[in-house]
């Protein structure tokens, strides 16, 4: 079964922690991104990377930490600079070029609460 | 990137067909128009895509005008399960770095 997976569902931490979340994807796709999604609101680009060892900023990086060291695996690090962290975070996937690349396949999400 | 308006929220009822109308002005001339559609506590999910005149898929159909300024996203007797918050998004079709707005939030009632 081909898809994105991230974990866990939820997770609470206390102020001042910092936190990984997982994602993960057996589609062979090139492309991973996360996003944020706030109450209401429609989703905000915090980071992608269109090819292993290399990611950028989206328009809400800063507060966050990425990694790419393998295709399938992207990794998002919530650090305690974030000043509002609480909100439901979605991981996505999608070929890196051509046709197609502009369908991304999301994962189920994770929901942080920090208190 | 082509910025895109939709409204905000539309109702219906069960049975009933559904458009949600995009604008999207400035539309480049090889930019392909994309809807979403996302569940609560879910990732959005890809409906359907489209560059002109007609597409239509198991789900959904998509009509583009030939000025291609807008486009509507047609969905054919609603249930309750099809209430979701549906975006739509412009850009190339081998691009990927979209802006997800707020969306059109339908909600279909029995």
């Amino acid at each position: 079964d081909g898809g994105i997976t991230q974990s866990p569902k939820y997770l609470f931490r206390k102020e001042g922690q910092n936190v990984t979340l997982s994602c993960e994807q057996n589609l062979n796709h090139d492309a991973m991104y996360w996003y944020r999604q706030d109450p209401g609101q429609g989703l905000r680009l915090i980071y992608y990377s269109q090819i292993v060892n290399d990611f950028q900023k989206g328009d809400i990086a800063e507060g966050y930490s990425v990694s790419r060291e393998k295709k399938e695996s992207f990794p998002l690090t919530v650090t305690s600079a974030q000043k509002n962290p609480t909100a439901f975070y979605l991981c996505a996937s999608s070929p890196s070029t051509g046709q197609g690349a502009s369908e991304q396949y999301f994962g189920p999400g994770t929901r942080l609460t920090v208190t | 990137l082509a910025k895109t308006t939709q409204p905000i929220s539309m109702d219906s009822y069960e049975g009933q067909e559904v458009n949600i109308t995009c604008s999207h002005n400035n539309i480049a001339t090889n930019d392909y128009i994309t809807w979403y559609q996302q569940f609560p506590s879910q990732g959005p999910r890809f409906i359907i895509q489209g560059y002109k005149t007609k597409v239509t898929n198991e789900v959904a159909s998509l009509f583009i005008p030939a000025d291609r300024k807008s486009s509507t996203l047609s969905l054919p007797r609603v249930s309750l399960s099809d209430t979701a918050v549906y975006y739509c998004l412009v850009g190339p079709s081998n691009f990927n770095k979209f802006y997800f707005g707020s969306g059109t939030k339908l909600n279909v009632k029995p």
